[in-house]
């Protein structure tokens, strides 16, 4: 099983919501990411977690807040979010070591709107 | 900082032809990956090829090679006998070995398949 799974698909919300983007992998990965990516534009590095702990976080808005609560799951809690915060929400995993296989997976992304 | 830098904004070849993409970066690290990945339309990020720096030799997954040149920081994707499915947005991508799992990306090719 090399999937990584993100749900929803779409997500469209107001700016006063909350609203969490999930993430699971079975692949026994240790690390996570989150990145935003806009329409055009490469994937933007948001957040990494490495053995379920916080190692990166890309000078992220408060109103993102990430949450690793186990080794196969990864959210994304939002809220007060901006239009401007409309964008594609990629997760991927990875083994966090070196060595062979240091590839991430990608799952198929969010597409969150904000009205 | 590392950084990943792809000239070519856009590029077309002719099915069954052959096309590169170009990518370079920089970076005073010695260890690191490097990867291209695809994204289709359908979003998702898919593993083309993985170059580990320590190694000399090009990477190569079927009609997909690499010519990877350490010195010159260079990191280059040939596609063989394009087919139609193989249009998409490509992106370069580095990844610093050991314990910060950062992977970036380059600004991305938008690859054309002509009939």
């Amino acid at each position: 099983d090399t999937e990584v799974t993100q749900t929803p698909k779409h997500l469209v919300m107001g700016m006063t919501n909350k609203k969490s983007l999930k993430c699971e992998q079975h692949m026994g990965h240790r690390a996570m990411y989150w990145y935003k990516q806009k329409a055009k534009k490469p994937p933007e590095l948001m957040f990494v977690y490495s053995y379920e702990k916080l190692s990166i976080n890309e000078s992220v808005p408060s109103r993102f807040s990430p949450e690793c609560p186990n080794s196969s799951l990864l959210n994304l809690h939002l809220h007060a979010l901006q239009p401007e915060d409309s964008a594609l929400y990629l997760c991927a995993s990875s083994r966090p070591r070196t060595g062979a296989n240091t590839e991430a997976f990608f799952g198929q992304g969010t597409r969150l709107t904000v009205v | 900082a590392q950084t990943v830098t792809q000239s070519q904004p856009e590029m077309s070849v002719q099915e069954a032809e052959t096309v590169t993409l170009s990518c370079t970066y920089d970076t005073s690290e010695s260890d690191y990956y490097l990867f291209w990945y695809k994204q289709p339309p359908s979003r998702q990020m898919i593993l083309v090829i993985r170059q580990e720096a320590y190694k000399q030799q090009n990477a190569t997954e079927n009609r997909f090679s690499v010519n990877f040149q350490k010195a010159a920081k260079s990191f280059s994707l040939k596609i063989s006998d394009s087919q139609l499915g193989d249009a998409a947005m490509y992106f370069c991508a580095y990844r610093v070995s050991g314990a910060t799992n950062k992977l970036i990306f380059g600004t991305g090719t938008l690859l054309a398949v002509q009939p």
